[in-house]
């Protein structure tokens, strides 16, 4: 089975610093890897996908990578914003499931 | 283009009563999910729906849970009779393709938060 960590649960850090979100799974035999954005009361919002024969990928000021073969992927938000403040969440696909890490919940400070 | 849309947004019953959740996908995709997610926890897929048929329900709690998808469009989702742990956010996604995961990006609705006391 499966199972995705995205560890810490919480992150503090002041506008203009740089983030790095990491997520792990078990599983290597993995189709892709999606992060997801969600705010409170609202649903999710896919940010990156990043397919299983691809290393990184990029949009704006986020990039993401995978290593596939530690299980392992991470996130980096180039000059947070106060309007970064969300929870990322990471998922993995095998076997046609999407299994979701609890996220990372971060508040970028004014 | 409109998005994913459910209702209620908030529910609050006690234990042993009966609710309902609505979802009405975007217009023209295929698949429908179902997810619920607990506080504190990543979504848990419940139920996929390809049109008006169920392509995965290995992890809905069949003996409590229930769920139909009419004429291949929106969908409700029924918990009958609730328990103290169906306390979640409940999550309706929905996606263009035939349900290829791999390929598919999922579109999420705003959820349903229900509380059971």
């Amino acid at each position: 089975k499966q199972e995705v960590t995205q560890i810490p649960a919480a992150l503090s850090v002041p506008e203009g610093e740089n983030l790095v979100l990491n997520c792990s799974f078990t599983d290597s035999a993995i189709y892709n890897l999606q992060w997801f954005r969600q705010d409170p009361g609202k649903g999710l919002t896919s940010l990156l996908l990043i397919q299983s024969s691809q290393r990184e990928q990029t949009s704006g000021r986020l990039n993401a990578s995978l290593d596939k073969s530690s299980g392992r992927s991470t996130l980096y938000i180039a000059a947070s914003q106060p309007g970064d403040s969300a929870t990322y969440l990471c998922a993995v696909v095998n076997d046609y499931k999407l299994s979701f890490g609890a996220g990372t919940t971060v508040t970028v400070r004014a | 283009e409109a998005g994913v849309a459910q209702s209620p947004r908030y529910k609050i019953i006690e234990k042993r009563q009966s609710v309902a959740f609505w979802c009405n996908p975007i217009s023209g995709h295929a698949t429908l999910y179902w997810y619920q997610q607990i506080l504190g926890q990543g979504p848990k897929l419940l139920i996929q729906f390809q049109n008006n048929g169920v392509v995965d329900d290995s992890q809905l709690p069949k003996d409590r849970f229930s769920a139909e998808r009419l004429k291949g469009v929106d969908s409700t989702l029924k918990i009958q009779p609730a328990k103290l742990e169906d306390s979640a956010v409940y999550l309706c996604a929905s996606s263009p393709g035939q349900g290829l995961v791999y390929t598919d990006t999922q579109y999420f609705g705003p959820g349903t938060r229900l509380t059971v006391l």
